[in-house]
């Protein structure tokens, strides 16, 4: 099993292109999350879906689009790309809305926005 | 929302010596409290982690409590090595509908010297 997978693993975008960052995972699970990590400020959530078919908003959701295409693959979608996205995108997946489980990572993007 | 405090931002100990790392948290529904570490460059992973019906859970070399009163819990790595050298969060789930959600704290990036 690859667990969670990321698409890609870097990328540049000058100011005001548009992206999509790929995710799938192979474990069955549930639901998916879309983190950013930036120095000094943790994970934070920008996106999930609890299951297939239903997305909801997190703590930073401004400048994002999310699709959940099927059980495996949620998406992340920068319309307008702007330098303060400039960051690093974790996907993860877990087993359950509803029940305190672990989440799974996937290797991350590093994505900069000149 | 659910908001999760965890200090110290930094850790420096000498190899053998024990480290305590230290979260709060707000949501009293929280019942879910994972710990992370993530290596330069590599994904998060699961450490270990607490559900809120027990009060410590200890595996080899690293324990975790937790005071759902207080609302507060602890990381706890004895005989430091230099391998546990990484940064380190806590998270919490948030509580309500939404339990697989997790808040993570800021991290606290340890250093092990040899």
């Amino acid at each position: 099993n690859a667990g969670v997978t990321q698409t890609p693993k870097f990328q540049v975008l000058k100011t005001g292109q548009s992206m999509t960052l790929q995710c799938a995972q192979d474990m069955n699970h549930n639901s998916m999350y879309w983190y950013r990590q930036d120095p000094g400020m943790g994970l934070r959530l920008i996106y999930y879906s609890a299951s297939e078919g239903t997305t909801d908003k997190g703590e930073v959701p401004n400048g994002y689009n999310v699709s959940r295409l099927n059980k495996r693959e949620f998406s992340l979608r920068l319309e307008s790309a702007a330098p303060s996205q400039t960051s690093v995108y974790f996907c993860a997946s877990s087993e359950a809305l509803g029940l305190g489980t672990e989440a799974f990572f996937g290797q991350g993007t590093r994505l900069t926005v000149v | 929302g659910e908001n999760v405090e965890q200090h110290p931002s930094t850790l420096s100990v000498q190899e053998g010596d024990s480290a305590v790392i230290k979260c709060t948290y707000s949501d009293s529904a929280s019942n879910y409290f994972p710990w992370y570490k993530q290596e330069l460059g590599k994904r998060p992973q699961l450490i270990i982690d607490i559900r809120s019906n027990v009060g410590e859970k200890k595996d080899q070399r690293i324990a975790v409590t937790l005071n759902k009163t207080a609302k507060h819990f602890s990381l706890h790595i004895t005989e430091t090595q230099p391998e546990d050298s990484a940064v380190y969060f806590c998270a919490a789930n948030a509580g309500g509908t939404s339990y697989g959600k997790l808040t993570f704290g800021q991290g606290t990036i340890l250093t092990v010297h040899p």
